[in-house]
Parts: structure tokens; C-alpha cells; sequence
């Protein structure tokens, strides 16, 4: 059972673009929504995280969008950059659980020069 | 400031083989946890532990065991490799009190089952 579900699986987007991945979970006692980032040969790096109080986070170029009622939340990139180019995953946790992670599926992200 | 620290980075096993992935951090984090990662299918939780001598299971348990004797080691042991098994592992550690509740990744373990 996939708790939480990305698309796209792959996105390809020329520099200065905005690519937007979605994600969307099922349990309603996650609170905790980060996203990693993974480059080829190594573990995946927080990006940035969200809890379901607020509805948007800026870090940067990096912003998650939230819908709790949906149950849905996403990363834009803003500006894009060829160094952007990385596997991106979102996931879920319930803090009360000593925040083990589920996973989405990932979405490999290339931003042409 | 090493983080957490898998060894080996690459390792090929025959089928009915047994061996261990370490893993060390040296934050003083209690959560220590190993996720494995197959292609198309993000990372998944094997197992996890909240503290010395308290380990748990995740999603994908079997065939896999854990220990936690110290607050910095939590080996990963496959008693008798299977193909299925071949997949990237990761260890992670955190701690209650880290800002933003960070999830710090090793840089993971490439195991291959022939």
C-alpha cells in the first residue's frame, strides 16, 4: 500500500523554469512533510519541510505549496538551475512515531542548460 | 564532521550468503533507522530503533535484523542473501531535539545478490 504518491516520475524543464511535483498522501496522522533531494551516489539531503499549519514555505528557490483538506502538497522550484538536476522526494511522517519516513516514488528532474 | 557513516560503499554477495552493513553516526541522535531503495520505488523503512537496546520493525522486516547496543551503531544483517535483496541502503539518524527535526542520510550501501 503506497501511502503517499508522486508524479511526475520524470520531468525535464529548461533553465529559468519552474518545475512542480506533486504529491499526495493518504494517512491522516502524518504532520511532518519534507522533501529530499538526492544526487547520483548519494543519500538523500532535506531540502526543506512543512507542517500542516501553514499552507505555503519559501526557503530559497523552494517552495511547498500544502492542502490538508485535499491532502495533497507539492515543490516548486523557482528559477531553475542545471545544478537543480537531482532526484527529488517528497514524504510523510507522523512526529508521534519517531519520524519514520514513507516515501513517495521520486521524480528525477533535469533542467536543460 | 562525519555525519552518519555507512561502510562498504559496495559489496556483492552469492545467494545463501550472510553479512552486515554498519552504520555509525556521531551526533548523539537517538532515532537510527536503514531504508532500502529500488528504482521507482522510493525508499522503504526495513527497520528502526528509538534509542540503545529498542529496535522496531518498518515496512520490508523480513529477512533482515537489527541491534542497537550503543547510541552511535545500528548494523544491518542479512543471515542468508536472497536476489530480491539487491537495492541501495541507506541509514538515517535523528534526534527529538534537532532543529526541524532533521533526518540525516548516510551515503548509502550498494549491496548486489548473485
Amino acid at each position: 500500500q503506497q501511502q503517499v504518491k508522486q508524479s511526475p516520475q520524470s520531468l525535464i524543464v529548461q533553465k529559468g523554469g519552474i518545475p512542480i511535483i506533486n504529491c499526495a498522501y493518504e494517512n491522516t496522522a502524518f504532520d511532518y512533510f519534507p522533501w529530499y533531494q538526492q544526487f547520483p551516489g548519494k543519500g538523500p539531503a532535506l531540502l526543506i519541510a512543512i507542517r500542516p499549519d501553514v499552507s505555503e514555505k519559501k526557503e530559497g528557490r523552494f517552495t511547498i505549496s500544502f492542502n490538508k483538506s485535499a491532502k495533497q502538497f507539492s515543490l516548486h522550484i523557482m528559477d531553475s538551475q542545471p545544478g537543480d538536476s537531482a532526484t527529488y522526494f517528497c514524504a510523510a511522517a507522523n512526529s508521534g512515531s519517531a519520524r519514520q519516513l514513507t516515501f513517495g516514488s521520486g521524480t528525477q528532474l533535469t533542467v536543460l542548460p | 564532521n562525519a555525519g552518519v557513516t555507512q561502510t562498504p560503499k559496495f559489496q556483492v554477495l552469492k545467494t545463501g550468503q550472510s553479512m552486515t552493513l554498519q552504520c555509525a553516526q556521531d551526533m548523539n541522535h537517538e532515532y537510527m533507522s536503514w531504508y532500502r531503495q529500488d528504482p521507482g520505488m522510493g525508499l522503504r523503512l526495513i527497520h528502526y530503533s528509538v534509542g540503545a537496546g529498542i529496535t522496531d520493525q518498518g515496512e520490508v522486516p523480513n529477512g533482515y535484523n537489527v541491534s542497537r547496543s550503543t547510541t552511535e551503531d545500528f548494523p544491518l544483517r542479512l543471515l542468508s542473501a536472497a536476489p530480491s535483496q539487491t537495492s541501495v541502503y541507506f541509514c538515517a539518524s535523528s534526534s527529538p531535539g534537532t532543529e526541524g527535526n532533521t533526518i540525516y542520510f548516510g551515503e548509502g550501501s550498494w549491496l548486489t545478490v548473485v
